[in-house]
């Protein structure tokens, strides 16, 4: 079965460089969600998409942007790096997260800023 | 505000010894409850979940968890661990957003379970 894709899987960036992390989700899946997962953290929720348009926000800082396209992948632009935002990046997909769905998670992408 | 909690931060355990981790949620509604396990640089990989019907659910890896509605409570449990079983654990709960009302993943805090031989 088809799987929630991520790429690049890893990443490395110096500061003050800009990223782009992409992900493909499910077929037919219309919502995904991107979470950041710092060094001994819980994942944190930074932004979500439902049909193309954003949904929700979390704790996604104003240098990072994100957009849903027309084909349903996703793209997390992230501008003026910090060795802060060193972390792995989840995306993960669902069908309308209400009652009785779940979401399913790519293998994340490890972004590393040096 | 609406949270998850996982109170057991870092756990050791012996190899055949038994495994309950806790959880709770903190939210009144519907709810749908997720346990994952994450062994080290690795990814998110589902164990369990529960939506509706007998509380207690059966995962991969033997792993069990019990759903007490009255508590909020979502323990993971194992009887007899293995050295393999090292990883992180986390719980995780889908909670609404209070302006839209769609939902997404909330996690706990993580519980860092160490299994020695």
């Amino acid at each position: 079965a088809a799987g929630v894709i991520q790429s690049p899987r890893h990443l490395i960036k110096e500061k003050r460089e800009t990223a782009t992390l992409k992900c493909y989700p499910i077929p037919r899946h219309d919502t995904v969600y991107w979470y950041q997962q710092g060094p001994g953290q819980d994942p944190q929720f930074l932004i979500s998409f439902y049909e193309k348009m954003q949904s929700d926000k979390g704790s996604i800082p104003d240098r990072f942007s994100a957009q849903q396209f027309s084909d349903y992948h996703s793209e997390l632009n992230m501008s003026s790096l910090e060795l802060g935002d060193s972390a792995l990046y989840f995306c993960a997909s669902s069908p309308f997260l209400g009652e009785n769905t779940e979401a399913f998670f790519g293998q994340g992408t490890r972004l590393t800023v040096v | 505000a609406q949270s998850v909690s996982q109170h057991n931060h870092h756990v050791i355990l012996s190899e055949a010894a038994s495994l309950e981790l806790g959880c709770n949620y903190s939210y009144g509604g519907t709810v749908n409850l997720f346990w994952y396990v994450q062994y080290p640089g690795q990814h998110l990989q589902l164990l369990l979940k529960y939506f509706s019907g007998d509380p207690l659910v059966k995962g991969i890896k033997g792993f069990e968890a019990e759903f007490i509605k009255s508590k909020f409570s979502f323990n993971l449990r194992k009887p007899s661990v293995q050295w393999s079983d090292t990883a992180e654990y986390f719980c995780a709960v889908t909670l609404p957003f209070m302006d839209t009302g769609r939902r997404a993943l909330t996690f706990g805090s993580g519980t860092r379970l160490q299994v020695q031989p």
